[in-house]
This record gives C-alpha cells, sequence and structure tokens, in this order.
C-alpha cells in the first residue's frame, strides 16, 4: 500500500535552515510528482512548490522562490524540502503529498505532516 | 493565483442530515476541482477529484458536482466520522490553492 512517512518534529531558530524528508513506498516513486503543501496553526493550506522525482525538476511558489529548496533521492525513493531564513511565521504543519496526474493537480496520498516551530 | 472561498465556514448538524458545502473559484477552472476531508491532528484526505469523481474507498454518501467556478460538496447522510473540516482544492494550475474550510460539527 502507498505510504508516504515524512521525519520528526522539528524546532529553529530564527534565521536558520530545516530540511524536511518524504519517504515513499508502496509504488513506483518516479512516477509521480510531489507537492509540498504547509498549514499554519489553525489555518489553511498554501502551496510550497513540486519536484518530479524522475530528472528533480522543481515548481516553486513565487512566494518562496528564494528560500524553498526541493530535492530528492531515488536510491531511498525520498523528496526533501529546505525552507531557508526561517522567521515566526514559517511555524507550521508541512506536508508532503503525491500527485496522481489523474486529472490536473490531484493530491491522493500525503504524509502525516511535520510541525516546524520557528522561536527564538 | 486563483482564488477559492468557500460557504458556509461552519455549520451544525445532526447525524443523518444531508449537508451541503458550497465552494467558488474567481475564475473559471473546468472541472479541476478537488475536495478533501481533514480531521484534527491528521493529514487531509481525498474525496472527490475532478469535481465529481469518488475517490478509491471513499462512501458513497459524498458526492460532488459543478464546473466553471462553482461548485458543491454534499454529504447525503451525515454520519459520526464526518464530523471535520472540508476544504475545496483547485487544480487548474500549478500554484495551487485552497479555500478556507467549512467545519462541520455536531448540533
Amino acid at each position: 500500500q502507498v505510504q508516504l512517512v515524512q521525519s520528526g518534529a522539528e524546532v529553529k531558530k530564527p534565521g536558520a535552515s530545516v530540511k524536511v524528508s518524504c519517504k515513499a513506498s508502496g509504488y513506483t516513486f518516479t512516477r509521480y510528482y510531489f507537492h509540498w503543501v504547509r498549514q499554519a496553526p489553525g489555518q489553511g493550506f498554501e502551496w510550497m512548490g513540486m519536484i518530479y522525482p524522475s530528472g528533480g525538476s522543481t515548481s516553486y511558489a513565487q512566494k518562496f522562490q528564494d528560500r524553498v529548496t526541493m530535492t530528492r533521492d531515488t536510491s531511498t525513493s525520498t523528496v526533501y524540502m529546505e525552507l531557508s531564513s526561517l522567521r515566526s511565521e514559517d511555524t507550521a504543519v508541512y506536508y508532503c503529498a503525491r500527485d496522481t496526474s489523474i486529472y490536473g493537480y490531484t493530491l491522493d496520498y500525503w504524509g502525516q505532516g511535520t510541525l516546524v516551530t520557528v522561536s527564538s | 493565483d486563483i482564488q477559492m472561498t468557500q460557504s458556509p465556514s461552519s455549520l451544525s448538524a445532526s447525524v443523518g442530515d444531508r449537508v451541503t458545502i458550497t465552494c467558488r473559484a474567481s475564475q473559471s477552472i473546468s472541472s479541476y476541482l478537488n475536495w478533501f476531508q481533514q480531521k484534527p491532528g491528521r493529514a487531509p484526505k481525498l474525496l472527490i477529484y475532478a469535481a465529481s469523481s469518488l475517490q478509491s474507498g471513499v462512501p458513497s454518501r459524498f458526492s460532488g458536482s459543478g464546473s466553471g467556478t462553482d461548485f458543491t460538496l454534499t454529504i447525503r447522510s451525515l454520519q459520526p466520522e464526518d464530523f471535520a473540516t472540508y476544504y475545496c482544492q483547485q487544480s487548474y494550475s500549478t500554484s495551487l490553492t485552497f479555500g478556507p474550510g467549512t467545519k462541520v460539527d455536531i448540533k
């Protein structure tokens, strides 16, 4: 069965960077895009960007263009999202999600989420 | 970016009720609309894709309709496990956007 397992919670100081991992299993890793979406406490969802594991091409939301880097390791079926220059407003749960591409960008499986807390 | 709105923002309902949630896009998105359910502390769960297609494993009491800018999620007979927050999401443009959510709680 398809599973996306993310790395554990992080606490970071303002100005630092965080790198969240998302390990996929149960299907052919390189076949589907991944997206990263975050949800601030009590808030809605914010799309951060996407990566295609086969080749590693990326597309980032303009808001995060200069601070986010998405990579993948095909040998371990893992995608990564690194966010730099953290500020308090980056405190959120970060999710990875698989895109079936069945009709547009459709996120059918999600990781369990990784809470990133930015605090001095 | 395409802006998504939902109404109502919250509603109270009883088990067995029929519940309808609406979602509106700021421009036409054809049928590129998905619906998710989220429970506290959990990841979202895909319910409906392409505006009206039921995701595998989702009970048939959930249905979606609409195209262009106006969409609807209907829960035919609300069950105890359906109390949650529901979000729409446009899958038309690369910069994905979500509605603000509709919280369904127990009357």
